[in-house]
């Protein structure tokens, strides 16, 4: 079992520009989570994908979007990248009922935005 | 904003000692008081939790004691060792209707050889 795999495990990108980070959940799982987590911080909701539906969000704002598919995978858009943009964006995955209490974190994207 | 209390933001600890890392968090909605260790280029991964309806939970090394009144919890790392070096995270529940954790700042915690 692979566990959470995510892509890239870094990224630099301009200001302004766009980005689609990507996940691939542990297996049997059908939940994916998305976390920002900058430097010195703990991580923060981003929002929960379930049946290919946002589920739950944090206080995130709309240029903070995403995507999952039937296979489970999700990805993470985020538009007009700001500078404090920069983070290391967490997937995790579970199933539905367990996202709180049995959550699989992947390793990380370390995104940069210059 | 909701926040979760994490002290000390470091910590340096002699191998064989006792780490401890203290949580203060606000009103919740639920029950689950997790911590969380990472590793550097990992994502965080659940060491232990609580639901208090017991005062203390005990796994191998690690340790969570919970005051529910005073609204804290903390982790007890017995005969601490090199490999437990790593940042640990506390999280507590959401005070509303959204069924989420709030994560502390972490702790980043040194051992000693």
């Amino acid at each position: 079992d692979a566990g959470v795999t995510q892509s890239p495990t870094h990224l630099i990108k301009t200001r302004g520009q766009q980005v689609t980070l990507r996940c691939s959940p542990k297996s049997g799982h059908d939940t994916v989570s998305w976390y920002q987590q900058a430097l010195g911080q703990g991580p923060q909701f981003i929002f929960q994908y379930y049946e290919e539906e946002e589920r739950q969000r944090g206080n995130f704002p709309d240029r903070f979007s995403g995507h999952q598919f039937p296979n489970y995978s999700s990805e993470l858009n985020v538009n007009a990248l700001l500078l404090g943009d920069s983070a290391l964006y967490l997937c995790a995955s579970s199933l539905y009922q367990d996202f709180v209490t049995e959550a699989f974190f992947g390793q990380g994207t370390r995104l940069t935005v210059v | 904003q909701q926040q979760v209390k994490q002290s000390p933001q470091s910590l340096i600890v002699q191998k064989g000692g006792i780490s401890i890392i203290n949580c203060a968090y606000e009103n919740t909605a639920f029950d689950y008081f997790p911590w969380y260790q990472q590793f550097p280029g990992k994502g965080p991964a659940l060491l232990i939790a609580i639901r208090p309806d017991v005062s203390e939970k005990k796994e191998g090394r690690f340790t969570i004691s919970f005051n529910k009144s005073a609204k804290q919890f903390s982790l007890h790392i017995m005969d601490s060792q090199p490999g437990d070096s790593a940042t640990y995270f506390c999280a507590a529940p959401r005070g509303d209707s959204n069924y989420q954790l709030i994560w502390g700042a972490g702790t980043k915690l040194i051992i000693k050889p």
